[in-house]
């Protein structure tokens, strides 16, 4: 089974609005992180939010939140304001329990701000 | 702070042809450093990674291999280049705790090289 899956390919959104990255994970650990990236079209990962399985609060950094639901499984990316500047892939990652140095990624989705 | 260098950023090699990829780390010791290869249009790959001088783990058997002779350097290379080894190799570190590591860990990237192998 996947460990991270993330359904929507590619999104859309108006400048100044808000969307909603889809990221669910499977594990059965019960200490885990999750983390999501932006790759812009240079290439680079550029980390952007951290949520701790243990952490009670959604975790927040700028105008990018992260949706917890833990009995879903699920680590949504909020991204409030849309800018252009925010065009660009996001993937969610998992890092499990103490197994080890695995980080795991999904596939990725292609986020395109419209002016 | 910490920055991460890799090079070449572009790399085009025939089939056969060997491969060496280097990473650099500045501003930290003792950090835990990855490869990953991302394929056209994929999700990330960990090809190795390691805690230490001269420590390799390898997660996906192919004819790639890694080596960390100082502590801050993780070279990638391959004695005979395949069609396949095309794609975007990035590396990564990420803080190495006493403890081992843990989940907030998290990694940072480099600019990545890409590679494409005629």
């Amino acid at each position: 089974a996947q460990k991270i899956t993330q359904t929507q390919p590619g999104m859309f959104v108006q400048e100044k609005e808000a969307v909603t990255l889809d990221c669910t994970y499977d594990t059965s650990d019960q200490s885990y992180g999750l983390f999501w990236y932006k790759q812009p079209s240079s290439g680079e990962m550029i980390f952007l939010i951290y949520q701790g399985s243990y952490d009670e609060q959604n975790a927040t950094e700028g105008r990018y939140s992260l949706n917890f639901q833990k009995a879903r499984k699920s680590a949504n990316l909020v991204i409030s304001a849309s800018q252009l500047g925010d065009s660009a892939m996001y993937f969610c990652a998992m890092r499990e329990g103490f197994t080890g140095n695995q980080f795991y990624f999904g596939t990725g989705t292609s986020l395109t701000v419209i002016p | 702070s910490q920055t991460i260098h890799q090079w070449p950023a572009t790399l085009v090699q025939p089939v056969g042809s060997p491969l060496s990829l280097e990473c650099t780390v500045e501003g930290t010791s003792n950090p835990n450093l990855y490869w990953y290869r991302q394929a056209a249009g994929r999700g990330l790959q960990l090809l190795f990674y390691s805690v230490g001088i001269g420590q390799i783990s390898s997660e996906v058997p192919q004819n790639l291999s890694a080596s960390r002779p100082q502590d801050r350097q993780f070279i990638l290379s391959s004695k005979k280049l395949l069609l396949s080894d095309s794609g975007f190799y990035l590396c990564a570190w990420s803080v190495r705790l006493a403890g081992g590591p843990t989940v907030t860990d998290t990694q940072y990237f480099g600019p990545g090289t890409r590679l494409t192998v005629l």
